[in-house]
């Protein structure tokens, strides 16, 4: 069974420009993250979903992110538009919600670069 | 604010054991896990303790005191292998939410 796959795994851009992060998570989960990962905050919860449906997105940090999951299979997280301080390695991650509690599978990440 | 403090490094010597402490402070709690994350890779579900006590899962063992809000996970038999970073993570809620500490770097020498 695949995991849950992230796409682009490495991204370099200008700031200013748009940037799109894409997952697609463990089928048969119920609940998708959006996580973000930088050595000075360590791993922080921005957005996670319910059967396709934003439940908590108090971490998303300003306006310039989005998110959204317009099917069980795939969700998206916009950035516009991007800062060098967003910089960060953007990890996606699927849970099933009943049967194994605090357990998350993560996809490899995509790694952003802002210049 | 949430809260969850563990050391930022350990370091420790292959074939020893090491404990690495987690205590939190959360508006809701279900339970704790923790994860492995080798550097350049993803975070990797090891345990996940929703009762008082000591859970085994191999060379791994993980412990909560939910009166002490405190934890820890155990690694025996150290291996080179372990060496990674390990997250402590509180499920706040029914719904899955999780929110994790900084992350303990574990070093381990031969």
């Amino acid at each position: 069974d695949a995991g849950v796959i992230q796409s682009p795994r490495h991204e370099v851009t200008e700031m200013g420009q748009e940037v799109t992060l894409r997952c697609k998570p463990i089928s048969g989960h119920d609940y998708l993250f959006w996580y973000r990962q930088t050595m000075m905050r360590g791993l922080e919860l921005l957005i996670y979903f319910n059967n396709n449906v934003p439940i908590d997105d108090s971490g998303m940090p300003e306006d310039r992110f989005s998110a959204k999951m317009p099917n069980a299979s795939f969700s998206t997280l916009k950035i516009q538009p991007s800062e060098p301080r967003d910089s960060a390695v953007y990890f996606c991650a699927s849970s099933t919600g009943t049967g194994h509690p605090g357990e998350l599978f993560f996809g490899e990440g995509s790694r952003l670069t802002v210049l | 604010g949430q809260s969850l403090e563990q050391p930022s490094e350990v370091t420790a010597v292959e074939g020893a054991i090491v404990q690495i402490n987690c205590t939190y402070q959360t508006s809701g709690f279900y339970g704790l896990s923790w994860y492995q994350q080798h550097d350049g890779g993803a975070p990797t579900f090891l345990s996940y303790n929703a009762l008082d006590g000591l859970e085994e899962t191999g060379r791994f063992s993980s412990f909560l005191s939910r009166s002490d809000s405190y934890g820890y996970l155990l690694l025996q038999e150290l291996q080179m292998k372990d060496s990674a970073s390990y997250f402590c993570a509180v499920l706040m809620n029914r719904d899955d939410k999780i929110i994790f500490g900084k992350g303990t770097r574990l070093h381990i020498l031969p």
